[in-house]
C-alpha cells in the first residue's frame, strides 16, 4: 500500500469533457505537489499547495488541497489532447522530510 | 537550455556487468536524487545527495551506489546489473530537501535494459 493513493489509475475521455483525479492518504501533509509526465520525459511540476482548503488554478486545471491536508484533487475543464499524460501527486508528510510520490493516473484525451 | 541532463538516454547491458548513469546539472542546486520508475510502483527513491560527498540511501538502494565529487554531477552505479534493475531511471534536483516550495526538476530519464 502506497502512502499516497491515486485514483483512478487510468482515465480515457473525449476532447471537451471534464475530468477529476484524486490523491488520498491517511497521513497529514505539510505540502502537496502535482506533476505531469509525458512519454519519454521526466515529470514536470504543475503546482504546489500548502494550506488546507487551498484552491489553485492554472488555466483549465484546478487543484484543491483538502481541509485536513490528507487529500488533493486535480480537475481539468474541457480537456484537450495536449492534456494527455501521467499525472503524479507528491507530498511531504507533516512530520517528515522527504517527498513521496503516488502511483500516478494516466489520462488519455481523444480528439 | 536544460538545467539537468542525463546520459546515456538508452542503454542495453548484460547481466553481471557494472553500469554507471550520469546526471549533470547547471542550476547549482544542493540536492540531487536518483529515482527508478516501474509500472505499478511509481517513482521510488534509490539514493540522494545533500552536498558534495554527502549521500544517503532511499527506499530501494540495494544493488546501487552513488557518488558526488562535484556539485554538478551525481553518478549512479549498478555494481552488477540484474534483470530486476531493468527500468527507467530519473535524476532530479531541488534547492530544498523536500522540494516543498520549489518542487523537483527532473531529467529526461535513462531507459536501462538488462539482458
Amino acid at each position: 500500500t502506497q502512502l499516497l493513493e491515486q485514483s483512478p489509475q487510468f482515465l480515457s475521455i473525449q476532447e471537451g469533457e471534464n475530468l477529476t483525479v484524486y490523491c488520498n492518504s491517511s497521513s497529514v501533509f505539510s505540502s502537496l505537489q502535482w506533476y505531469r509526465q509525458e512519454p519519454g520525459e521526466g515529470p514536470v511540476l504543475l503546482v504546489t499547495v500548502v494550506t488546507g482548503g487551498e484552491v489553485k488554478k492554472l488555466k483549465r486545471l484546478t487543484f484543491q488541497f483538502g481541509d485536513a491536508r490528507k487529500d488533493s484533487s486535480l480537475h481539468i475543464t474541457a480537456a484537450q489532447p495536449g492534456d494527455t499524460g501521467l499525472y503524479l501527486c507528491a507530498g511531504v508528510e507533516a512530520a517528515g522530510n522527504k517527498l513521496t510520490f503516488g502511483g500516478g493516473t494516466r489520462v488519455l484525451v481523444k480528439p | 537550455d536544460a538545467g539537468i541532463t542525463q546520459s546515456p538516454r538508452h542503454k542495453v547491458t548484460e547481466t553481471g556487468t557494472p553500469v554507471t548513469l550520469r546526471c549533470h546539472q547547471t542550476e547549482n542546486h544542493r540536492y540531487m536524487y536518483w529515482y527508478r520508475q516501474d509500472p505499478g510502483h511509481g517513482l521510488r527513491l534509490i539514493h540522494y545527495s545533500y552536498g558534495v560527498k554527502d549521500t544517503d540511501k532511499g527506499e530501494v538502494s540495494d544493488g546501487y551506489s552513488v557518488s558526488r565529487s562535484k556539485t554538478e554531477d551525481f553518478l549512479l552505479t549498478l555494481e552488477s546489473a540484474t534483470s530486476s534493475q531493468t527500468s527507467v531511471y530519473f535524476c532530479a534536483i531541488s534547492e530544498s530537501r523536500t522540494g516543498a516550495i520549489d518542487g523537483y526538476t527532473f531529467g529526461s530519464g535513462t531507459r536501462l535494459t538488462v539482458v
